[in-house]
């Protein structure tokens, strides 16, 4: 079946500008996580859903960064004002369930969107 | 919060020899330890996973071991091939909503 896809692929903004990046879970997940990814470094935690609830923001480095899954299905990551400081991969994953179940605590990951702010 | 670290950070190999990259973890209560393997430019992809009630998993080439009393976990790769050749990350889980990554170790597997 289809995995969890993230648009747009690459993104080159303007600092100042705003950005919205896209995640498209894999069908029925329930969870929705989004990492930071920068370069040369491993993916790191930004904020957690489960089914349209964000239960966990405390990756998020700034209020200019915001993040919502309105249905519980596509969630948009949106990041304001941007900084230089702000380029980075951000990851997208999914997990089937809403919590760590034996056989169930994989998280699937989307490419990335590769963000470069100028 | 958690805190994963691994090693080494680069580690280069013969093509056949053995690969072992390892990581520790600092909260006891983690219970979930994936590894992911990434090549350049895609996404990360779970190669191996071991949770804390089993000591040890393998999967043909690929084994884990875990050591829960001194928090610690390793990943290796036996027989190498030069597809081996990427970036892999050692992750640890707790609760529902945390996993926590290491920093990467770059494997180079030479012909």
């Amino acid at each position: 079946g289809a995995g969890v896809s993230q648009s747009p692929r690459y993104k080159v903004a303007k600092r100042g500008q705003d950005v919205a990046l896209r995640c498209d879970p894999i069908s029925g997940h329930v969870s929705l996580f989004w990492y930071q990814q920068a370069l040369g470094q491993g993916p790191e935690f930004l904020t957690y859903f489960q089914n349209e609830a964000q239960l966990d923001k405390s990756g998020l480095p700034s209020d200019r960064f915001f993040a919502e899954r309105p249905e519980g299905s596509v969630s948009t990551l949106k990041i304001q004002r941007t900084q230089q400081e702000d380029s980075a991969v951000y990851l997208c994953a999914s997990r089937p369930t809403g919590f760590n179940a034996l056989g169930q605590e994989t998280q699937y990951f989307g490419p990335g969107t590769r963000l470069l702010v100028l | 919060g958690e805190n994963v670290e691994q090693h080494p950070s680069t580690l280069s190999v013969q093509e056949g020899d053995s690969a072992v990259i390892k990581c520790t973890y600092s909260d006891s209560a983690s219970n979930y330890f994936p590894w992911y393997k990434q090549e350049l430019g895609k996404r990360p992809q779970l190669i191996i996973d071991i949770r804390s009630n089993v000591g040890e998993k393998k999967d043909q080439r690929i084994a884990v071991t875990l050591n829960k009393t001194a928090k610690h976990f390793s990943l290796h790769i036996t027989e190498t091939q030069p597809e081996d050749s990427a970036v892999y990350f050692c992750a640890a889980s707790i609760g529902n909503n945390d996993m926590r990554f290491g920093a990467g170790t770059r494997l180079t597997v030479k012909p």
